[in-house]
């Protein structure tokens, strides 16, 4: 990809269980997004970690930004069902106006 | 309450037949994007709108233009599409940067492309 990669690339899980994605991208960042697509759907923005963060949450969901190791991973804790969908990381470095994306990870939450 | 709208959300075109899409937006975004996301793949940026101004990515083909009209509208034109033009097609606006950080970015529904 442009920017980054991620893994697992596919991830199914049961309902309950916690999920964990990891992003790694190559250059230095500004800031890190995750973002959500259902199958043949735009994407829905999750959050967002600025360089000088370590960690944020959102309802369900955690991140970790590591700058020294260039990568981040989103947590979502007590999967539902209706969390299955692909997430994709988004990284911007010398433009704040650009975003290159991940590769995706594919997350199946079985009911 | 639409906010980024897409249209049409499918389209198909014979190969190398002229076909535009369209994007309009709600929330009065500086910044456009046009990415392409091809089958289990991550979007690519094709290219961005700062206001009029217009940022190509280096390795978009010429084949794909692009034009903002107005601030609300924003066109993908592909000149002559081939067989490998075949994807899903997403429109994105967010506000300009500032203080050194990034706003989100809104997505549209996308339109598929299919060329036969």
């Amino acid at each position: 990809s442009q920017q980054g990669e991620e893994d697992p690339q596919a991830l199914s899980i049961q309902e309950g269980e916690n999920a964990t994605m990891n992003c790694s991208y190559k250059t230095s960042i500004n800031n890190l997004q995750w973002y959500r697509q259902n199958s043949g759907r735009g994407l829905v923005h999750l959050i967002l970690i600025r360089s000088n963060e370590r960690e944020k949450h959102s309802g369900r969901l955690r991140v970790t930004l590591d700058t020294s190791k260039k990568s981040s991973s989103l947590l979502i804790t007590a999967s539902r069902a209706a969390d299955t969908a692909s997430y994709f990381c988004a990284t911007s470095w010398y433009n704040f106006n650009k975003f290159y994306f991940g590769s995706g990870t594919k997350l199946n939450v079985k009911p | 309450d639409a906010m980024v709208i897409q249209n049409p959300r499918y389209q198909v075109t014979q190969f190398g037949k002229p076909v535009t899409l369209s994007c309009s937006q709600t929330l009065n975004h500086n910044v456009m994007y046009w990415y392409q996301q091809k089958s289990s793949q991550a979007p690519k940026l094709l290219f961005h709108y700062y206001d009029k101004d217009f940022n190509n990515e280096a390795d978009t083909p010429d084949n794909f233009q692009s034009r903002r009209p107005n601030t609300s509208f924003c066109f993908l034109d592909i000149r002559s599409p081939g067989l490998g033009d075949a994807a899903m097609y997403l429109c994105a606006t967010s506000r300009e940067a500032a203080a050194r950080s990034s706003y989100e970015q809104y997505f549209g529904p996308g339109t598929r492309l299919t060329v036969t």
